[in-house]
């Protein structure tokens, strides 16, 4: 099964900080990778696909970036929105395998 | 707008069976794959099996291999878990999501075993 490490588990920012959170698979899987965001309580949204491809009416404060394997996804200017779990996921082979997710907490 | 609503959640004992459904709208359902996922209480996502929009091609967890079994119907725009011979770690909140990438999820639905 390919692992995926997310990092960091954790993350305290403050609104308008710059953002980035990584996860690195443990086998190439070339640009198959998603980004949900879950709030909780809430059902997880994905905010992009194909590694960098922005899921429609996602705010464009949102990027992703990567292939292989090493992936981020930078929000550019929190807003408070925007705390959330996040979490990869890597849909290049099966079964398929999400990275343990990063909690980002207001500073 | 696709939406997917998940039911048949509830309380079981171990060793026992529950079956969830799915429903799905907006989208053209027979074409496209669908997934099921789960997340324990106070954990994170796990992805539990897909399914080819023919039902020809099925994909499990090694954890849940030979205990569940996903399944649809296309003519009712349904997709299906069986879960067979259920243990306590099995508990969790239960997703279906459209597409085998998981692209638009529901609420969920829980299964607790005990």
């Amino acid at each position: 099964d390919i692992q995926m490490t997310q990092s960091p588990s954790s993350l305290s920012a403050s609104v308008g900080d710059r953002v980035t959170i990584t996860c690195r698979a443990s086998q190439g899987i070339r640009n198959n990778l998603g980004w949900f965001q879950q709030k909780p309580g809430k059902a997880p949204k994905r905010l992009i696909y194909a590694a960098s491809t922005l899921e429609s009416a996602v705010p464009s404060r949102f990027s992703g970036s990567g292939s292989g394997t090493e992936f981020t996804l930078t929000i550019s200017s929190l807003q408070p929105e925007d705390f959330a779990t996040y979490y990869c996921l890597q849909h290049n082979s099966y079964p398929y395998t999400f990275g343990q997710g990063t909690k980002l907490e207001i500073k | 707008e696709v939406q997917v609503v998940e039911s048949g959640g509830g309380l079981v004992q171990p060793g026992g069976s529950l079956t969830l459904s799915c429903a799905a709208s907006g989208l053209p359902f027979a074409n496209f794959w669908m997934t099921w996922g789960r997340q324990a209480p106070g954990k994170g996502l796990e992805w539990v099996a897909n399914i080819k929009g023919d039902g020809s091609e099925k994909h499990y967890v090694d954890s849940v291999n030979g205990r569940f079994t996903i399944s649809r119907d296309n003519a009712k725009e349904s997709l299906y878990l069986q879960m067979n011979s259920l243990r306590a770690e099995d508990t969790a909140v239960y997703f279906c999501s459209s597409g085998g990438h998981m692209d638009v999820w529901g609420k969920g639905t829980t299964v607790t075993v005990s």
